[in-house]
């Protein structure tokens, strides 16, 4: 059954420090997506990134950079100089095969940026 | 352009009672998504609607849940005589066609059963 684990279940760091989310997943299926949410305290989600399993290339979006390693199920995702406005839980999901319907959340992970 | 517009975004109920959640979809998209955060706990999938018809409940409890997605107006979350375990936060998301699709998520509902 496919599975996604947020290890850290809170990260507090001061404002310009990089900090790295971890995601593990687990899965049976050959092709899949993963995502990342941001929740900020408004409490929508905020769609951050979509990942084919077949696109192991690095993403970098601004402040925000992606690692993809299918070697070790892994889709660790790193902010770089941190800001206060990154405070949010940020939750990482995985798809059955291509299927979006049902997205398999981690538990998510809190991230207080302190100034 | 609005987002997926859920309300109300705080319901109280007390045990027994009914709670009614809304989800109205963004502009143009026909597939709605239901999911529910309990404390803690990632979402996890309720239900899955086209306009009119239920593609997929498979996270739905067979009891006291049930969903629609009518021709004219919101999706409709619905649960029947209320207990303690239902509060939880309930996710709506849209998409624009379905399978392959990033869903938009709406604010959530938060459902508080006394």
């Amino acid at each position: 059954a496919q599975k996604v684990t947020q290890a850290q279940t809170e990260i507090s760091v001061v404002e310009k420090e990089d900090v790295t989310l971890d995601c593990v997943y687990e899965t049976r299926d050959t092709t899949y997506y993963l995502f990342w949410y941001k929740q900020p305290p408004s409490g929508e989600l905020v769609f951050l990134i979509r990942r084919n399993s077949f696109d192991e290339q690095n993403e970098i979006s601004g402040r925000y950079s992606w690692n993809f390693q299918k070697s070790t199920s892994s889709f660790n995702f790193t902010i770089t100089a941190s800001q206060v406005v990154d405070s949010a839980v940020y939750f990482c999901a995985l798809s059955e095969g291509y299927n979006t319907d049902k997205l398999i959340f981690g538990t998510g992970t809190r991230l207080q940026v302190f100034p | 352009n609005a987002g997926v517009m859920q309300n109300p975004r705080h319901l109280v109920r007390r045990r027994g009672q009914e709670a009614r959640l809304r989800c109205s979809p963004m502009k143009g998209h026909s597939h709605v998504y239901w999911y529910r955060q309990l404390p803690e706990e990632g979402l996890k999938f309720m239900v899955y609607l086209q306009k009119e018809n239920i593609i997929d409940e498979s996270g739905m409890p067979k009891e006291r849940f049930s969903a629609e997605f009518p021709k004219e107006g919101p999706s409709i979350l619905r649960i029947q005589q209320v207990v303690r375990g239902d509060s939880a936060a309930y996710f709506c998301a849209s998409s624009p066609m379905g399978v392959g699709e990033k869903l938009f998520f709406g604010s959530g509902t938060q459902l508080s059963v006394l």
